[in-house]
Formats: C-alpha cells, structure tokens, sequence
C-alpha cells in the first residue's frame, strides 16, 4: 500500500462550484499536513498547513484532518477559473522528508 | 525577496555527457531537498540535506550526486545522464526537517 493516495483528476467544475479535494495515508506516525498549489509550468506553492485533526480555514479554502482514518481533504469554495492548478496533499513525519501524493488536477471553467 | 533559484531552467543533453543544475536559497534554511516529477508518478525525492556536509539519500537517488559545501547552495550532479533520467526537476528548501517547503521554478531536463 502506497503511504499517500490521492486521485489524479482532472476534476473538471464550473465557476462557483465547491471542490473537494482528498488524499488517504497509511503511516499514523505522520503528523504534519500540507496542501501545495503547482501551476502550470511552476513550482509547488504551500497552500494550507496543519498539525490536528479538524479543520483550518483560510478564506475559500478549509483543510480538513481526520487523523483517526488517516483522511485529509481541502474544500474551496466558490471556486474560480485562477484556482485552476494542480493541487498536492504532502504529510510529514516530522524526521526528515515529505510524503507527497500525486496530485490532482482541476479545472474551472468560467 | 526569498526564493528557491535553479538553473538552467531548460537544458536538452545527451547519453553520458556530465551536467550539474545548481540550486540556491537566500533564506538561510538548514534543510534543502531535490524532487524530480514525472506525469503519473508526481514528486520523488532525490537527495536530501539536513545541513553543511551532511546529505542522505531519499527515494530515488541512483544516478545522482549532490553536494553540500555552504548552506546556501545544493547543486544536483548527474555523472553520466541517461534517457531515464529525462525529467522535471525541483529544489526546495525549509527552516529545519519540519515546516513549509519552498520550491524552485524547476529544471526541465531532455537526455537524448
């Protein structure tokens, strides 16, 4: 089993629509939760970062941690065309390296 | 302004022929790390360094050098490239082995 699932997409919405975005991991020893943005061309940029189940909010977006089924998930709302990108969970041990999902795509058409 | 700087940004090289991309924050992070991404596989890390002279493998390292002289630059060496080795590459770097990972533009690399 790979320590970081999430779908690859395209997740394809209309403008105004909410995203649910969603990764599963496998090692409970992770206790750092990250959401990355990576446009087109560009390097991955942190989006959203916490450490405790619940959620976080910061403006359209909401993390969401559920460390007791290993579920992390990231909610935009009122979605625009700019939040087009790719989206990547990442969750640390707190040793050394990030584990990163895949990513997954999303498109929001006007 | 505090970034990730990696260059080149593009380069197309062939089978065997030594090339170095070189990486470098102003950030004075202790913590510097290179990814290479690749459609369907998404971000692996290469090599890692928790510090000055200090470096350890991640998950991909074959084919790979690094080096870590001074605290600000981590240069990703590739001997003897190969066609496998065709990929998108990113240097990142953090504070310490925890907290926000800052990533560079990437490096587009083509091993003919």
């Amino acid at each position: 089993q790979k320590e970081v699932e999430q779908d690859p997409g395209p997740l394809s919405v209309p403008e105004g629509a909410i995203v649910s975005l969603n990764c599963t991991y496998s090692n409970s020893a992770f206790q750092y939760f990250m959401w990355y943005r990576q446009y087109s061309r560009k390097g991955p940029e942190l989006l959203m970062y916490t450490y405790s189940s619940g959620n976080k909010e910061d403006g359209r977006f909401t993390a969401q941690v559920d460390k007791s089924s290993k579920y992390i998930s990231l909610f935009i709302r009122d979605s625009q065309p700019s939040d087009s990108a790719t989206y990547l969970c990442a969750i640390d041990s707190g040793y050394s390296t990030l584990t990163f999902g895949k990513g997954t795509m999303l498109l929001v058409s006007p | 302004e505090a970034q990730v700087t990696q260059n080149p940004r593009y380069l197309i090289t062939v089978t065997g022929k030594k090339l170095t991309v070189t990486c470098s924050q102003n950030m004075n992070h202790e913590y510097m790390s290179w990814y290479r991404q690749d459609p369907g596989l998404g971000l692996r890390q290469i090599y890692y360094s928790m510090n000055v002279e200090v470096t350890d493998k991640g998950d991909v390292p074959e084919g790979y050098k690094v080096s870590r002289k001074e605290k600000r630059n981590f240069p990703l060496i590739l001997e003897s490239p190969s066609p496998n080795q065709t990929s998108l590459y990113f240097c990142a770097s953090r504070v310490t082995n925890t907290g926000e990972l800052f990533f560079g533009e990437g490096s587009r690399l083509t091993v003919l």
